[in-house]
């Protein structure tokens, strides 16, 4: 399975754009590119998945370049209730497979 | 609403109890997760289960075994807890297809503590 590298943490300030970059150098063909968001004493929730170029919903964009050896989740405006951790996971989507989530990023969003 | 649910929220067990969490989802999902949580150390996954009867070592198995007779119920089992399984423990089931097994849920997690 594809390691992932992201920072540990992040700082930011309301109504910034927040971008968090993961490194995953050994990404397979048949991989995708996940995001979680976990808040403290809460799962972790699905944010955002992609294969490649950029995908965009409701909540985060993410942007894949052509080498998949990285990829970077973008939060428009951020707010307080950003603050959390975000993973960035890299696994085969066609079956049965383990989910690795790494050390995540802590973003914390101030006034 | 999709649901992952976990028997308990917080749990005290003694050292060398044997001790069974239990995780139910309702979304006839093929994919069930075990993992543990712990500061610094992020998320570690435990074992894994990708039908009825099957299951598949994670990361840090030791010391724990799962079962998963029925394909809504997975449950991991501490044969003889320790103090180092002191811990919260999360549970998490993800469909089949493409797209579908990395789109995990999550359930509310328990905080065992043994003693």
């Amino acid at each position: 399975l594809a390691k992932t590298t992201q920072p540990i943490s992040m700082d930011s300030y309301e109504g910034q754009e927040v971008n968090i970059t993961c490194s995953h150098n050994n990404i397979a063909t048949n991989d995708y590119i996940t995001w979680y968001q976990q808040f403290p004493s809460q799962g972790p929730r699905f944010i955002i998945q992609g294969y490649k170029t950029k995908v965009t919903n409701e909540v985060a964009s993410l942007f894949i370049p052509a080498d998949r050896k990285s990829s970077t989740l973008s939060l428009p405006r951020v707010s307080l209730s950003d603050t959390a951790v975000y993973y960035c996971l890299v696994a085969f989507t066609g079956g049965g497979n383990k989910l690795t989530f790494g050390t995540g990023t802590q973003l914390k969003v101030e006034l | 609403d999709v649901k992952v649910t976990q028997s308990s929220r917080y749990l005290v067990k003694r050292t060398g109890e044997k001790v069974f969490l239990e995780c139910v989802q309702d979304m006839d999902h093929e994919n069930m997760f075990w993992y543990r949580q712990d500061p610094g150390l992020g998320l570690r996954l435990i074992y894994f289960s990708y039908d009825v009867k099957m299951k598949e070592k994670g990361d840090i198995p030791e010391g724990y075994s799962v079962s998963r007779e029925k394909k809504e119920r997975f449950s991991l089992i501490l044969e003889s807890a320790s103090t180092n399984q002191t811990s919260m423990y999360l549970c998490a089931s993800s469909g089949r297809g493409r797209g579908a097994n990395t789109e995990a849920f999550f359930g509310q997690g328990t905080r065992l503590t043994v003693v």
